[in-house]
């Protein structure tokens, strides 16, 4: 199975947004829909922010949305606060009932 | 409250095994499937497997690293999942985690709504 790739770090300005991308293939992000993301802040347990591409668990501010393009999805982060500041992992469904996470993005609020 | 309580820290020697547990409480145990994920020192996260705790049946994750050593069981009597790894390597270092399905089965999401606190496993000499 291929990797789903993230890039290792973003940035963006208060008030600003951000897009973290992941990327897979064909065979897992281009064709199923299980595809999730995590904040986790240092020492911390993670914290799903998105799930099913693009729903929000309640609680989750309505700044945090998914989208999914092709084989690559993607979590943006609007009216960035500094509190957002975290590592992100996407998680997809490859198929044949696993799944992978992405190697994670750090994501530094200037 | 709905929560995944693990078992405390281990510290193995190499080729050695563990065994840690995650109990839930404040659901139906045998409602949601349990996923495992781990997270070595400094590095990201990697799926495990999920166990079926109604039924037992298990999947994997396609890594040769983790060929034959990791296997997952549940006691439903006390609402307990089990991960059980083999062999231990020092590049099994980690902390471990074991994380609720969001969806009610049979209906699976494959994302991840509670987590436990983790369980560090050092493996060394």
């Amino acid at each position: 199975q291929s990797a789903l790739t993230q890039p290792r770090s973003v940035s963006g300005s208060p008030g600003h947004s951000v897009t973290i991308s992941c990327t897979g293939t064909s065979s897992d992000i281009g064709v199923y829909n299980y595809v999730s993301w995590y904040q986790q802040h240092p020492g911390k347990v993670p914290k799903v922010m998105i799930y099913d591409v693009n729903k929000r668990p309640s609680g989750v501010p309505d700044r945090f949305s998914g989208s999914k393009s092709g084989n690559t999805a993607s979590l943006t982060i609007s009216g960035l606060q500094a509190e957002d500041e975290a590592d992100y992992y996407c998680c997809a469904y490859v198929g044949s009932f696993t799944l992978m996470f992405g190697g994670g993005t750090k994501l530094t609020v200037l | 409250q709905v929560q995944l309580v693990q078992s405390g820290a281990e510290v193995k020697r190499p080729g050695a095994s563990v065994k840690v547990s995650c109990k839930a409480s404040g659901y139906s145990f045998t409602g949601y499937f349990i996923h495992w994920v781990r997270q070595a020192p400094g590095q990201g996260l990697e799926w495990l497997g999920w166990i079926n705790p109604n039924t037992g049946v298990t999947s994997y994750a396609y890594t040769q690293h983790f060929q034959g050593r990791v296997a997952l069981t549940r006691d439903t009597s006390i609402s307990t999942a089990f991960l059980d790894l083999t062999r231990l390597r020092s590049d099994d270092t980690a902390v471990y985690y074991c994380a609720r399905d969001q969806g009610l089965l049979p209906a699976a999401i494959y994302a991840f709504d509670i987590w436990g606190q983790g369980t560090m496993v050092t493996v060394s000499s």
